[in-house]
């Protein structure tokens, strides 16, 4: 069964601190992708990734960077979070050549 | 404007309802389209595939009008497991491949 996992569902963290968020996919797909969902808002695309050291930038880039060292894992990074990063993120990898998106449980932080 | 709209909602229906939910999109270099379910704090998951001849899986339909821009998704004889968020998405090919997610529709439905 088609699998992707998110390191942490939870997270509270405060202004100016370093978050990690990590996701990991066992499917061997080469696209992966870093969400926020907000209220009103749906879906917004941070980063993604279509192969092992490459990162393309999303719809809202600023404040986040990624990193694929490995083909199954995809690390989002907050240098310094902000309250308004508080938000649900969404881990989601694709296999090339087709349109469906498998999505992480999500990981919901809250930047106090 | 936004790329993919569809009604916020929520939709209240009873139980063996039929519903029908709407979306449309404006970039006409869009290639495919699906519709995903949310349930509440939990992640998206697919649905069903979009095509313009329509196509059905069960008690949802799905159908693509590509000259109206428009897709839609009916629900038949509703379910209290049908309760969630139904998210309207487009893949396009415009300067790279691109996924747009709709806001999402909410649907309550009640005994």
């Amino acid at each position: 069964d088609v699998k992707v996992t998110q390191s942490s569902r939870y997270l509270v963290k405060r202004t100016g601190e370093k978050v990690f968020l990590e996701c990991v996919q066992d499917m061997d797909h080469e696209n992966m992708f870093w969400y926020r969902q907000d209220p009103g808002l749906g879906l917004r695309l941070i980063y993604f990734s279509y192969d092992v050291k490459m990162k393309e930038k999303g719809d809202i880039p600023e404040g986040y960077s990624v990193s694929r060292e490995k083909k199954e894992r995809f690390s989002l990074i907050l240098e310094s979070a902000s309250t308004n990063q508080t938000s649900m993120y969404l881990c989601a990898s694709r296999p090339t050549g087709t349109g469906e998106l498998f999505f992480g449980e999500g990981s919901r932080l809250t930047v106090l | 404007r936004k790329e993919v709209e569809q009604d916020p909602g929520p939709f209240n229906v009873p139980e063996g309802a039929t519903v029908a939910f709407n979306c449309t999109y404006s970039n006409s270099a869009s290639q495919s389209f699906f519709w995903y379910r949310q349930d509440c704090r939990k992640e998206p998951k697919l649905l069903m595939s979009v095509y313009s001849s329509g196509n059905e899986d069960g008690r949802f339909t799905a159908q693509l009008n590509r000259a109206s821009q428009y897709i839609s998704l009916l629900i038949r004889d509703s379910k209290l497991s049908d309760s969630a968020t139904y998210l309207c998405v487009v893949n396009r090919l415009t300067g790279g491949f691109k996924t747009i997610f709709g806001a999402g529709t909410r649907l309550f439905v009640k005994a």
